[in-house]
């Protein structure tokens, strides 16, 4: 298993400013993932992380609107730039159980965004 | 193209009975399949997966899922419900011949009434 912590768990944020949210494994994982969830409903993968190369976007989401860092194997930090009132979410980051494509995945506790 | 569907919105059951809550699943190659829990207020959970074998699988809180392959379905069940068991529940496909990306289903909130 892995534990994953988040920061901040949430915040309140203007039009127009950008937020950054860290994500914080307990092992080292070649792969991270980034979801948006709006509250009580599915979860939306924005991107895929990996170390030492650029993340890999899903259809709707874009490099300059959600700038990905991945400096090294447990960390990884999503911004969301240019806020609007429809970036309010909550956004998961989330990482495989092993490198085999069956393991399951573990989840961070989620960062709530509201956007004013 | 990968695909997941949960029909039910909401399940509403009485504490003591079998629930069930549905999935159905589109895949390429063979599926991995798999159940995940969120409590109000908390992160998501893994409850259980099915990759190869037995079509019925046993994954944590007393839940199992059957595997039918012939009607693409994965329905999560337990025989007796609590009320505790009352949470959002989503299914997820990944595709077995490559890839890590994984597809959830809107999810299904289960009610469980004492």
């Amino acid at each position: 298993s892995a534990v994953i912590s988040q920061k901040p768990s949430r915040d309140i944020c203007q039009r127009g400013t950008s937020l950054t949210i860290q994500c914080q494994v307990d092992s080292q994982v070649t792969m991270m993932f980034w979801y948006r969830q709006q509250p009580g409903q599915s979860l939306t993968l924005i991107a895929t992380a990996n170390q030492g190369s650029e993340a890999t976007y899903e259809s709707g989401f874009v490099i300059d609107k959600f700038p990905i860092s991945r400096p090294n194997l447990t960390f990884s930090t999503l911004t969301v730039s240019n806020m609007s009132p429809e970036d309010s979410s909550i956004y998961l980051c989330s990482v495989h159980g092993g490198l085999a494509g069956y393991n399951e995945q573990f989840f961070g506790p989620g960062t709530r965004l509201t956007v004013l | 193209a990968q695909s997941v569907a949960q029909p039910e919105d909401q399940v509403n059951v009485a504490e003591g009975n079998p629930l069930t809550v549905k999935c159905t699943y589109s895949v390429s190659g063979n599926p991995y399949l798999f159940w995940y829990v969120q409590y109000p207020n908390r992160g998501l959970q893994f409850l259980l997966k099915y990759i190869t074998g037995d079509n019925l699988v046993k994954g944590s809180y007393g839940f199992e899922a059957e595997f039918n392959k012939s009607q693409t379905s994965f329905h999560l069940k337990k025989p007796s419900a609590l009320v505790s068991d009352s949470a959002l529940y989503f299914c997820a496909v990944r595709d077995g011949t490559g890839g890590f990306k994984t597809i959830f289903g809107a999810g299904t909130r289960l009610f469980v009434k004492a």
